[in-house]
């Protein structure tokens, strides 16, 4: 039950793009179409942005996209915005277990 | 609108235990898993457990068995977690939420939160 592995921090600037990577195994991200991510603000509580790899739940922007090749999966956050920075976290179903991510500071410059 | 409420946090000492609280509402509770997800101070989310709509399957995370208890009362649309022998590990914001089953058979994940509730487990 190792945590997913994500980058510390990222950046871009108003208007790019910024992409995180979420590295797990074949017993997590690998062996599932089961991967969600998270958005979290500072002091308050995460919210569901992707599931099931690339699905977004009603009212998540479109600028917000997932992917997975193997053991990893991806978030794509294109055209970044203000509000857009936040600590993010990716999930991975594991048969009788959950496991989040070390999770990810994004930044907007 | 879901809404999920925690409560029952607060300080307490080693080997000491403590029970959470969550009342849900805006959605039909006993239809849905639900979970416990912790978040120590600075650090990530952990997943924590794992309980079934009736109860019957409870999962937790390998560093809380056999000290944490998640379980449910639908009459009383509740979700608790009875912590035993806390350690100071275990200090974190707690929180609730609503788990999804999205093709499978045990949550894939977690679309409603609640804002948490933190547990201080000091000296």
């Amino acid at each position: 039950q190792s945590a997913l592995t994500q980058p510390p921090s990222a950046s871009g600037s108003p208007g790019q793009s910024v992409t995180i990577s979420c590295t797990g195994t074949s017993s997590d991200v690998g062996g599932y179409n089961y991967v969600s991510w998270y958005q979290q603000h500072p002091g308050k509580a995460p919210k569901l942005m992707i599931y099931e790899v690339s699905k977004r739940p009603s009212g998540v922007p479109d600028r917000f996209s997932g992917s997975k090749s193997g053991n990893t999966a991806s978030l794509t956050v294109s055209g970044l915005q203000a509000e857009d920075e936040a600590d993010y976290y990716c999930s991975s179903y594991a048969g009788s277990n959950n496991v989040f991510g070390t999770g990810t500071k994004v930044t907007v410059l | 609108e879901v809404q999920l409420v925690e409560s029952g946090g607060g300080l307490v000492q080693p080997g000491g235990s403590l029970r959470l609280s969550c009342a849900a509402s805006g959605f039909t509770f006993s239809s849905y898993w639900m979970s416990w997800v912790r978040q120590a101070p600075g650090k990530g989310l952990e997943w924590v457990a794992n309980i079934k709509q009736d109860g019957s399957e409870k999962y937790y995370v390998d560093s809380v068995k056999g000290r944490f208890t998640i379980s449910r009362d639908n009459a009383k649309n509740s979700l608790y977690l009875q912590m035993n022998s806390l350690r100071a590990e275990d200090t974190a914001v707690y929180y609730c939420a609503r788990a999804r089953i999205v093709g499978a058979r045990k949550p894939t994940l977690f679309d409603y939160w609640g804002q948490g509730t933190l547990v201080t487990v000091s000296s």
